[in-house]
């Protein structure tokens, strides 16, 4: 079954601590992003990779790191979690050029920082 | 800076009836047009536009987008209570990313 899968689905931490959330898809697609929902503000991105080795900056950066060192997988990497990353994140894939493809969104991660 | 506004936020109504909702769009440089439905987490896609005038359809719910005007609809006859979700908006502006709305929440009741 195609699709993108992320870990973990809840995740409730302390400002500060360290945290990876992964993110990996089955379709072979070179094109991957990370967003966030918040409420009223819609999906905003945070990061994407158009392929191995090739990540840029989406519209919310700070405080965020990602890396892609294989097409499948995309982690998003909060090195010192506040309390303003408190949001509902998802991964999503698609081939390329993405405007021409629909993207698969995972099923999402749900951080809590206190 | 891109900008994507949908209207209305949220809506309720029966089942049954029919609703619109729109997507409106100012960005530098407009390639495509695509509409997600959220119903618990994941969005999922609709439909994809990058033509004025032609309508995609797909059952009960069909779309449409202007480019001169600068905006798009979504149309959903027939409501269901299943049809109740976030309904999301994005532009694709040729530089590798979605720019997305806020959304509008739909609830249909029985």
């Amino acid at each position: 079954e195609a699709q993108v899968t992320q870990n973990p689905r809840y995740l409730i931490t302390v400002t500060g601590k360290k945290l990876t959330v992964t993110c990996s898809q089955n379709m072979n697609h070179e094109y991957m992003s990370w967003y966030r929902q918040d409420p009223g503000l819609g999906l905003r991105q945070i990061y994407y990779s158009m392929n191995v080795e090739v990540t840029d900056k989406g519209d919310v950066p700070e405080g965020y790191k990602v890396s892609r060192k294989e097409k499948r997988n995309f982690p998003l990497i909060l090195e010192s979690p506040s309390p303003n990353q408190t949001s509902l994140y998802f991964c999503a894939s698609s081939r390329n050029p993405i405007g021409a493809y629909e993207q698969y969104f995972g099923p999402g991660t749900r951080l809590t920082v206190t | 800076e891109d900008k994507v506004v949908q209207s209305p936020l949220s809506l309720v109504v029966h089942e049954g009836d029919t609703v619109t909702l729109n997507c409106s769009y100012e960005v530098t440089n407009f390639r495509s047009l695509l509409w997600y439905k959220q119903e618990k987490k994941a969005p999922t896609f609709l439909f994809m536009l990058t033509s004025s005038g032609i309508e995609k359809k797909s059952g009960r719910l069909s779309s449409i987008l202007d480019k001169k005007e600068l905006f798009s609809i979504l149309n959903i006859t027939a409501t269901q209570t299943g049809d109740s979700a976030i309904y999301l908006c994005a532009v694709y502006t040729g530089a590798q990313k979605l720019v997305f709305g806020q959304g509008t929440r739909l609830t249909i009741n029985p």
